[in-house]
């Protein structure tokens, strides 16, 4: 059973634009969400993280917007950037059950210049 | 501030071989992971320790996987007998206690033939 489900699979951007990354979830005790940012030989490294409590969160050109009742969050990235070109992934957690983050499968952007 | 080291990168065997991979954590973390990401695939939790105690160690196939911390330190998990199904990136992860975002190393690229 796939706890975060992520979509699109891939996603082709022109450069300035923004690309836009969904994600949904099952288990209501989840309540924290952050998204990851993956280069290619690389680890995932932490780009941006929300709580349920707010709607939305931005940092620079990342943006997270959350729905709780629709159990949904979304990465916006605005003004894209070839150098945006990652594997992005959404993960969920529940601190108080005490579990390690679930992953989506993930998003391939491609910025083009 | 050194990030999580892993060892090797890269690692090709024969399958039915035995593999280990080695894990330094962020000095001072007490949490430790191991996931494994295969192609296209989000990273998949095998097993959390909470300095030495692994915590949830469900995923973790025991048939042929082994994972240790010794000393709540440094980590080595080990596949015996490998099989070609274990290719993947074995990913680790580490952080402090109480907190909820996860440092990944860059990983070890597996492949069995």
């Amino acid at each position: 059973q796939q706890q975060v489900k992520q979509s699109p699979q891939s996603l082709i951007v022109q450069k300035g634009g923004i690309s836009i990354i969904n994600c949904a979830y099952e288990n209501t005790a989840f309540d924290y969400f952050p998204w990851y940012q993956q280069f290619p030989g690389k680890g995932p490294a932490l780009l941006i993280a929300i709580r349920p409590d707010v709607s939305e969160k931005k940092e620079g050109r990342f943006t997270i917007s959350f729905n709780k009742s629709a159990k949904q969050f979304s990465l916006h990235i605005m003004d894209s950037q070839p150098g945006d070109s990652a594997t992005y992934f959404c993960a969920a957690i529940s601190n108080q059950a005490g579990t390690a983050l679930i992953f989506g499968k993930g998003t391939t952007l491609s910025v083009s210049s | 501030e050194a990030g999580v080291v892993q060892s090797p990168r890269y690692k090709i065997i024969e399958k039915k071989q035995p593999v280990a991979f080695w894990c330094n954590p962020i000095s001072g973390h007490n949490t430790l992971y191991w996931y494994r990401q295969n192609l296209g695939q989000g990273p998949e939790l095998l097993i959390r320790y909470e300095n030495e105690e692994a915590v949830d160690d469900s995923q973790l196939p025991k048939d042929r996987f082994s994972a240790e911390r010794l000393k709540g330190v440094d980590s080595t998990l080990k596949i015996q007998p490998a099989e070609l199904g274990d290719s993947a990136v074995y990913l680790c992860a580490s952080s402090p206690a109480g907190y909820t975002e996860a440092f990944f190393g860059q990983g070890t690229r597996l492949t069995v033939v």
